[in-house]
C-alpha cells in the first residue's frame, strides 16, 4: 500500500515564475492538507480540501496561492509569481473519511521549493 | 487550538529508556493527543495516538492522566536512529481543530552511543 506521494520532490524556480506541486493521496483516503515548513521551523497548516471542495483555507495566504484536489488526479498547490520568501519545504498529508475515534494524518516526502 | 509545549531537546544513549513529556492545559474534550516523529529532509511520521490513559504500539507509549493537561511519548530501549524531532499534537474530530494540526517547535532527541 503506496504511502503519500509527492512530486517533484524538488523544484527550482525564479523570481515571478510559477511553481505548481503535486500530492497523491494513500489509497482510500479522500481528504488533503497541505504544510509548509521554513528551516528551523515546525510545520503551518495551509490548507485542508475533501474531493473537488476546500473545507479549509485558513492558513494559506490569500494571494498568489491556490489549491485544489480534483474529482481524478492529484492534489495540486500552485503558487503564482514566486518570490524568495515562498523558499521552503511543502508537505502534504492525507486521511481516511472522517471518523469519530480521530483523524490520523500522513505525511508525504514533502517538496522543496527554492526560489532564486 | 489547544497549544502544546514540550522541551526544545533532550538527550540519551543508546539502550535507554526516553520519556518525553508534553503540555496541554487547553485541550478540549474532543481533542485526541497525537505524536509524530520527523528526519531531516523527510515528513513528518506518525507514532502514536491517544486519547486518555495509556496506548501501546510496536515502536512507542504514550501514557495520558486523567485531568489530560498532559502526556508522555516513551520511546523504549533507543538507537541512534531514534534522533529526530519529536512533535506533540493535539486536535481532532470535531471543532475548530478539525483537519487542522498545528506543530509547535517539537523536541529533539539526540541519541548518543
Amino acid at each position: 500500500n503506496a504511502g503519500v506521494m509527492q512530486n517533484p520532490r524538488h523544484l527550482v524556480r525564479r523570481r515571478g515564475q510559477e511553481a505548481r506541486l503535486r500530492c497523491s493521496p494513500m489509497k482510500g483516503h479522500s481528504h488533503v492538507y497541505w504544510y509548509r515548513q521554513l528551516p528551523e521551523e515546525g510545520l503551518k497548516f495551509m490548507v485542508y480540501l475533501q474531493k473537488e471542495n476546500i473545507i479549509d483555507e485558513s492558513g494559506m495566504p490569500k494571494e498568489r496561492f491556490s489549491a485544489e484536489f480534483p474529482k481524478e488526479g492529484p492534489s495540486i498547490l500552485r503558487i503564482q509569481q514566486v518570490v524568495r520568501g515562498d523558499s521552503a519545504a511543502y508537505f502534504c498529508a492525507s486521511s481516511r473519511d472522517r471518523d469519530f475515534m480521530g483523524e490520523t494524518q500522513y505525511f508525504g516526502p514533502g517538496t522543496r521549493l527554492l526560489v532564486l | 487550538l489547544a497549544k502544546t509545549t514540550q522541551p526544545i531537546s533532550m538527550d540519551s544513549y543508546e539502550g535507554q529508556e526516553v520519556n518525553i513529556t508534553c503540555s496541554h492545559n487547553n485541550i478540549a474534550t474532543n481533542d485526541y493527543i497525537t505524536w509524530y516523529q520527523q528526519f531531516p529532509s523527510q515528513g513528518p511520521r506518525f507514532i502514536i495516538q491517544g486519547y486518555k490513559t495509556k496506548v501501546t504500539n510496536e515502536v512507542a507509549s504514550l501514557f495520558i492522566p486523567a485531568d489530560r493537561k498532559s502526556s508522555t511519548l516513551s520511546l523504549p530501549r533507543v538507537s541512534l536512529s531514534d534522533t529526530a524531532v519529536y512533535y506533540c499534537l493535539v486536535g481532532g474530530a470535531g471543532g475548530t481543530s478539525y483537519g487542522k494540526l498545528t506543530f509547535g517547535q517539537g523536541t529533539i532527541l539526540t541519541v548518543h552511543p
